[in-house]
């Protein structure tokens, strides 16, 4: 089945370091994308990508950062410059250059600084 | 910039009762709009999506109209059940799909409680 999938679902991280969440999707698209959700805040977007080896920042890029060497995949690492990083982070897909088309979404990790 | 708000939540409803949740955007040209749900724990899920002005996206007892004169896209449906207690998002994407342009911009979303 074609789809988005993000792990792992849950991770811990010790103040001070970085860590990395893996995105990966077989569904063809071209565009990719990180957001962060924050209770009453809704989906802030953190990077996203058009293409590969190509991406550009969201909102709030600040203490994060990605990679995208491959269509299917687009890591996003958490470093121990973001202040407040417990969070629920979300990875989406999507078709580029096509209008009205929707972005879907993976289930989702929930990082907790420990 | 593009902006998406909100009515304030949360919302309780009972069983049966009819929902409402409002949503309304800025943005120029036509955007398309979109509303996803969020059930507990998980990602997001398109709900149901329109393309252009009147449009009406529909899907599980779902409805909404695209409304360009009062630039809304308000979510209903006529009798909510237990099942359908999640997170509900408001969307839209730029009409111009290219570049930057292709991102969604969300509402904050609002939590919605059925009771039985």
């Amino acid at each position: 089945d074609g789809g988005i999938t993000q792990s792992p679902k849950y991770l811990f991280r010790k103040e001070g370091q970085n860590v990395t969440l893996s995105c990966e999707q077989n569904l063809n698209h071209d565009a990719m994308y990180w957001y962060r959700q924050d209770p009453g805040q809704g989906l802030r977007l953190i990077y996203y990508s058009q293409i590969v080896n190509d991406f550009q920042k969201g909102d709030i890029a600040e203490g994060y950062s990605v990679s995208r060497e491959k269509k299917e995949s687009f890591p996003l690492t958490v470093t121990s410059a973001q202040k407040n990083p417990t969070a629920f982070y979300l990875c989406a897909s999507s078709w580029a250059g096509v209008m009205n088309t929707e972005a879907f979404f993976g289930q989702g990790t929930r990082l907790t600084v420990v | 910039g593009d902006s998406v708000t909100q009515m304030e939540g949360p919302v309780t409803l009972s069983e049966e009762a009819f929902l409402t949740i409002n949503c309304t955007y800025t943005a120029t040209g036509y955007p398309s709009l979109f509303w996803y749900v969020q059930y507990p724990g998980e990602g997001l899920q398109l709900l149901l999506k329109a393309t252009k002005a009147d449009d009406k996206g529909s899907n599980k007892g779902f409805e909404a109209t695209y409304r360009k004169e009062t630039t809304s896209f308000h979510l209903e449906k006529g009798s909510v059940q237990v099942s359908d207690s999640a997170v509900y998002f408001c969307a839209l994407k730029a009409s111009l799909d290219t570049g930057a342009n292709s991102k969604l911009t969300f509402g904050k979303g609002i939590t919605l409680s059925v009771r039985p």
